[in-house]
């Protein structure tokens, strides 16, 4: 049962355009989302979260909104640039004394120069 | 953020072998993680190490298979136990920072013959 769901394995996008990677959940019990960036023989890199009180944060160029009602985020990358190309992974936990991440499978994102 | 840092990188093993990967850690951290993450697959939990407790396995996981060390604040091994092919993926340390926040080291490549 994937309680995170990345519908979209890849996306292509032109430098300097707008990427929106799409991340959907089952749990209504998740209260915090992140977005962690991994290249290829690297770990996981955190990139941005959001409390589930929240529905927009802001940080630089990546933006991630939550719309609790339909169990959906996004995270907005605005100007893409090519430095970004990498799979982005969607992850959410239940808070508290709770810390496990559930992730979903990730996408690939491409930023053609 | 922390530095984490795991051996080997990677490893080609035959199956049948037990393999121990170590995870060092630049600060005192209460809580580490182990995930693994198989091929086009999203990372999974497989457990969740505090210092000078047993370690805490998610459904799927037993401690024959992947047993856990945790000897200080700052260091944790995972052994995987008479390797399969289906082993092979690649296996992470994670460590619990603020706000739900894990961070991650670089990750071993297990392949098994």
């Amino acid at each position: 049962d994937q309680q995170v769901k990345q519908n979209s394995p890849s996306l292509s996008v032109q430098e300097g355009r707008i990427s929106i990677l799409n991340c959907d959940y089952t749990n209504s019990m998740f209260d915090y989302f992140l977005w962690y960036k991994k290249y290829p023989a690297e770990g996981p890199t955190f990139l941005i979260s959001i409390s589930s009180i929240k529905d927009k944060n802001e940080d630089g160029r990546f933006t991630v909104f939550l719309n609790k009602s339909a169990k959906h985020l996004s995270l907005h990358i605005v100007p893409s640039q090519p430095g970004d190309s990498a799979v982005y992974f969607c992850a959410a936990s239940r808070g508290g004394s709770n810390y496990k991440l559930t992730f979903g499978k990730g996408t690939l994102l491409t930023v053609n120069p | 953020s922390a530095v984490i840092s795991q051996k080997p990188s990677r490893d080609i093993c035959q199956r049948g072998t037990s393999l121990t990967i170590q995870c060092q850690v630049d600060s005192q951290v209460t809580m580490m993680f182990w995930y693994r993450q198989q091929p086009g697959q999203s990372l999974t939990l497989i457990a969740t190490a505090n210092q000078g407790s047993e370690a805490t396995y998610e459904s799927g996981f037993v401690i024959d298979k992947f047993p856990i060390s945790r000897p200080n604040l700052t260091f944790s091994t995972l052994t995987v136990s008479n390797m399969s092919p289906e082993d092979s993926s690649i296996y992470l340390c994670s460590v619990q920072r603020t706000n739900n926040e894990q961070f991650f080291g670089p990750g071993t490549r297990l392949t098994v013959l």
